[in-house]
């Protein structure tokens, strides 16, 4: 089945400090592929995405590229906030071209930037 | 609008008790689903409704009773839940007709079982 793996931390970073977050997936096809973040105490929000090979997803500063012959999708930052402290989930869809079945996730990466 | 709403925020409830968590959104999306969140974990997918019809349900124990009255929203109706309930319920909404599979995440329902 699909998987998604990532580092999970937790990542302690100083501010203004590079980030990376490395996610690698398996899937069948040409699955979609996601980085959501998880503020405290609120839902998932939708960092950035890319649906195809050498896609780059980039949104506030982050950026991911989607490596289809590393099957790699690891999320970078050149200067982290304090701000930025939270969990990040990698995800995949596999779906194309319609149907519903959800998201395939990492176990998240808890990031905590010290000022 | 591009939000998913959830209600209510925070629930506190007893093992006897019948609640209700509710979700909406509006914008045109016939898929939805419920995730359940246990902290410091990634979401688990609970029940995927498409086109209002029930379409994955992932074994989850019938004291959870999903309800989709119409395509703007979804219901999660608990009854004789267990404290290892406790827990962030995720609401989600996506098109059906898409190439990415993007999911839209409300703000989640924290319920607290005693």
């Amino acid at each position: 089945g699909d998987s998604v793996t990532q580092m999970e931390g937790p990542v302690t970073l100083s501010e203004e400090a590079f980030l990376t977050i490395n996610c690698t997936y398996t899937a069948t096809g040409y699955p979609s592929l996601f980085w959501y973040v998880q503020y405290p105490g609120e839902g998932l929000q939708l960092l950035l995405k890319a649906t195809k090979a050498d896609d780059k997803g980039s949104n506030k500063g982050f950026e991911a590229t989607y490596r289809k012959e590393t099957t790699s999708f690891h999320l970078e930052k050149g200067s982290v906030q304090v701000s930025d402290s939270a969990v990040y989930f990698c995800a995949l869809s596999a779906l194309t071209g319609g149907g519903a079945d959800g998201l395939t996730f990492g176990k998240g990466t808890h990031l905590i930037i010290q000022p | 609008d591009t939000e998913v709403t959830q209600t209510p925020k925070h629930l506190v409830m007893g093992m006897t008790n019948k609640k209700s968590l509710k979700c909406e959104q509006h914008m045109g999306h016939r898929a939805m689903y419920w995730y359940k969140q246990k902290a410091k974990k990634p979401p688990e997918l609970m029940f995927v409704y498409s086109y209002e019809k029930l379409s994955i349900n992932e074994s989850v124990p019938s004291r959870f009773s999903p309800e989709c009255p119409n395509s703007s929203l979804l219901n999660l109706h608990l009854h004789a839940l267990q404290p290892e309930d406790s827990a962030l319920y995720l609401c989600a909404s996506s098109q059906f007709d898409t190439d990415t599979g993007e999911l839209f995440f409300g703000e989640g329902s924290r319920l607290t079982v005693l």
